[in-house]
């Protein structure tokens, strides 16, 4: 089935440790995007890729970083975790940047203690 | 740039009575709108998206939003609400691209029998 893989589903993390979090697309899509989603804030953008080859920071990058070696892949790492890390994670892609529909993964829930 | 409100954190109506999600944006220059759901451990889906035309717009599962330019606002109704609809919706706002998109808080749905 076409669409987004993320893995892990969820992960426990102690704090200071590194941490990257998968997402695979097999859609073809140029853009990919990483978001956090918190109570009572919503989905918030990380970073995102417009094609690969390519990232840019989104509202809140602090603490994290990407890469996007190729079409497919745009994994997200944490180079040491904090608690306010704590969040669920997901990934989304679209055909284009220019406000075509997002299609997301079903998320990574990571606690960080 | 941009922001979404979505008044009502959480929502409760009985199965076949009728939906009415608020959804309120800042945005200087004429908006992308989206409605998205997600039900409990998954990603967004998409219901429906306005760029411009028919305020009216018409979305998946019987669900349709309306534009009103006079009142900012990108209101999501359905006339007859199913058990399945129980989920949380969030309504979202952008630009000429997706990396400027922002999202509202939530509202969570619960139908009740």
């Amino acid at each position: 089935i076409a669409g987004i893989t993320q893995a892990p589903t969820s992960q426990i993390l102690a704090a200071g440790r590194r941490m990257t979090l998968r997402c695979t697309q097999d859609m073809r899509h140029n853009a990919m995007y990483w978001y956090r989603q918190d109570l009572g804030l919503g989905l918030r953008l990380i970073h995102y890729s417009n094609t690969a080859g390519t990232t840019g920071k989104g509202e809140v990058p602090d603490g994290y970083s990407v890469s996007r070696a190729n079409t497919d892949d745009f994994p997200l790492t944490l180079a040491s975790a904090v608690p306010s890390q704590t969040s669920v994670y997901f990934c989304a892609s679209s055909d284009s940047i220019g406000n075509s529909p997002l299609h997301f993964g079903n998320g990574t829930r990571l606690t960080v203690t | 740039a941009q922001s979404v409100t979505q008044p009502d954190i959480h929502i409760t109506v009985s199965e076949g009575a009728s939906l009415e999600l608020r959804c309120n944006y800042s945005y200087g220059a004429t908006p992308y709108l989206f409605w998205y759901v997600q039900s409990p451990g998954q990603g967004l889906q998409l219901l429906l998206k306005y760029f411009s035309g028919d305020t009216l717009v018409q979305g998946i599962k019987g669900f349709e939003a309306e534009f009103k330019r006079s009142q900012s606002s990108f209101n999501l109704r359905k006339p007859s609400v199913h058990w399945s609809d129980a989920a949380e919706y969030f309504c979202a706002v952008g630009h000429y691209n997706n990396n400027d998109m922002r999202f509202g808080a939530g509202t969570r749905l619960t139908v009740k029998p």
